[in-house]
């Protein structure tokens, strides 16, 4: 079944460890997105890519990266959790950067403790 | 001010009547407007995208855009309790430019 999937599907996570959240799709899109959800704060935009071999900040950057090295694959990296961390995070793509339909993943939940 | 502001909610409607789920923005060169639904736990699916001013119609659902007001709205007739989820507007300027989101707003639909 085409789509976008995360892994892992939830997690507790002691801080100061390092974490990486996988996201694989196999509907060849372009463009991939990594956001947090938080009560109240909605979704917000980490870190997104345009393309393999491209990636670029988005609204909450800090603390987390990324990297495409190719169509299918949008790794986030949290290099050394915090409890701020704590969080619902999802993978997304579309066929291109903004004006298209986004796909979520099923969601990662974290918790840094 | 937030870039995409709604209502936070809760929005409760009997079942069979109108919801109206309202959204503003702020970036006037904005150019592409989607409402996704998400049911809780769950992850966020698009169910209309707009583009031009004036109404988009599928299904239960409309979608009204006013660019000069600067606000996107989602209709749902005959609400059903299986419409009860947040619903999330999201703006973008279009072209190769990222998507924002609101905070959702959270409709209940009373059976």
């Amino acid at each position: 079944i085409a789509g976008i999937t995360q892994a892992p599907t939830s997690q507790i996570l002691a801080a100061g460890r390092r974490m990486t959240l996988r996201c694989t799709q196999d509907m060849r899109h372009n463009a991939m997105y990594w956001y947090r959800q938080d009560l109240g704060l909605g979704l917000r935009l980490i870190h997104y890519s345009n393309t393999a071999g491209t990636t670029g900040k988005g609204e909450v950057p800090d603390g987390y990266s990324v990297s495409r090295a190719n169509t299918d694959d949008f790794p986030l990296t949290l290099a050394s959790a915090v409890p701020s961390q704590t969080s619902v995070y999802f993978c997304a793509s579309s066929p291109s950067l903004g004006n298209t339909e986004a796909f979520f993943g099923q969601g990662t939940r974290l918790t840094v403790v | 001010q937030k870039e995409v502001e709604q209502n936070s909610g809760p929005l409760s409607v009997p079942e069979g009547a109108i919801a109206s789920l309202n959204c503003t923005y702020s970036d006037r060169v904005s150019q592409s407007f989607f409402w996704y639904r998400q049911y809780s736990g769950k992850s966020p699916e698009l169910i209309m995208s707009i583009y031009s001013n004036g109404d988009k119609e599928d299904g239960r659902f409309t979608a009204q855009l006013n660019k000069a007001s600067q606000y996107v709205s989602l209709l749902i007739r005959d609400s059903q309790p299986s419409d009860s989820a947040t619903y999330l507007c999201a703006v973008s300027r279009g072209g190769y430019q990222k998507v924002t989101f609101g905070t959702g707003t959270k409709l209940q639909v009373i059976p």
